[in-house]
């Protein structure tokens, strides 16, 4: 079965500062991968996802992610960061095969930009 | 706005009772999902449907059912509830069923079981 770790619950910056949102995956297939952003009080809105066809993913607002299966991992980064960017963070994780084409989620990242 | 409607948006209601949400995909997607946010539990996939038939079934209670209608919209019967069904309850839709396929998520129905 396929899961996802998010390290760090909550993560700090001030603006302007990088982002680094952390995401490793577990799955005994290849796994596509996507990263969602949850404003308050909103749905879930997708940043970025991969599917296998460039390692390095680019996605709206300017954040990024980075496939690395020898570190099983699907990082986020965006170089600067803007006070918009405050919200929760979501990496999920979906696998190939049978038919259940769910999204397996982490517990997500919340991200506070500092003035 | 990801063109995935849920109604309510929110909802209060006292255990033991019952409740419908409905959602209606985007425009030309066949695939519908529900997914559960809670604190303890996070984002846990309940079902999914496609075009009218169940597909794949998650952590979903025997309590809770779901359909997906003729239209493509669809809905989750909660019924007998408990206060631990407290939870935001998020529908999300795309085109086909697939691994790759980008889920759009609806704004959520925010559930409060008193």
């Amino acid at each position: 079965a396929q899961s996802v770790t998010q390290l760090g619950s909550h993560v700090s910056v001030s603006e302007g500062a990088l982002v680094l949102l952390r995401c490793n995956y577990s799955s005994s297939v290849p796994p596509y991968l996507f990263w969602y952003v949850q404003y308050p009080n909103q749905g879930l809105q997708l940043l970025l996802k991969y599917t296998s066809a460039a390692t390095l993913v680019k996605g709206i607002n300017g954040f990024e992610a980075e496939f690395k299966k020898s570190e099983t991992s699907f990082h986020l980064t965006k170089p600067s960061a803007h006070m918009s960017d405050a919200a929760e963070y979501f990496c999920a994780v979906s696998v190939s095969g049978g038919s259940n084409y769910k999204l397996t989620f982490g517990k997500g990242t919340l991200l506070t930009v500092n003035p | 706005d990801s063109g995935v409607t849920q109604t309510p948006k929110h909802l209060i209601t006292a255990t033991g009772q019952r409740v419908t949400l409905r959602c209606s995909p985007r425009s030309g997607d066949l695939s519908v999902y529900w997914y559960q946010q809670s604190l303890d539990q996070g984002l846990q996939f309940l079902i999914q449907y496609y075009n009218g038939e169940e597909r794949a079934k998650g952590n979903i209670l025997e309590r809770f059912s779901a359909q997906q209608f003729p239209d493509l919209h669809s809905e989750l019967n909660l019924s007998s509830l408990e206060l631990g069904d407290s939870a935001l309850y998020f529908c999300a839709s795309s085109v086909a069923q697939g691994t790759g396929e980008t889920q759009y998520f609806g704004p959520g129905t925010r559930l409060l079981v008193l």
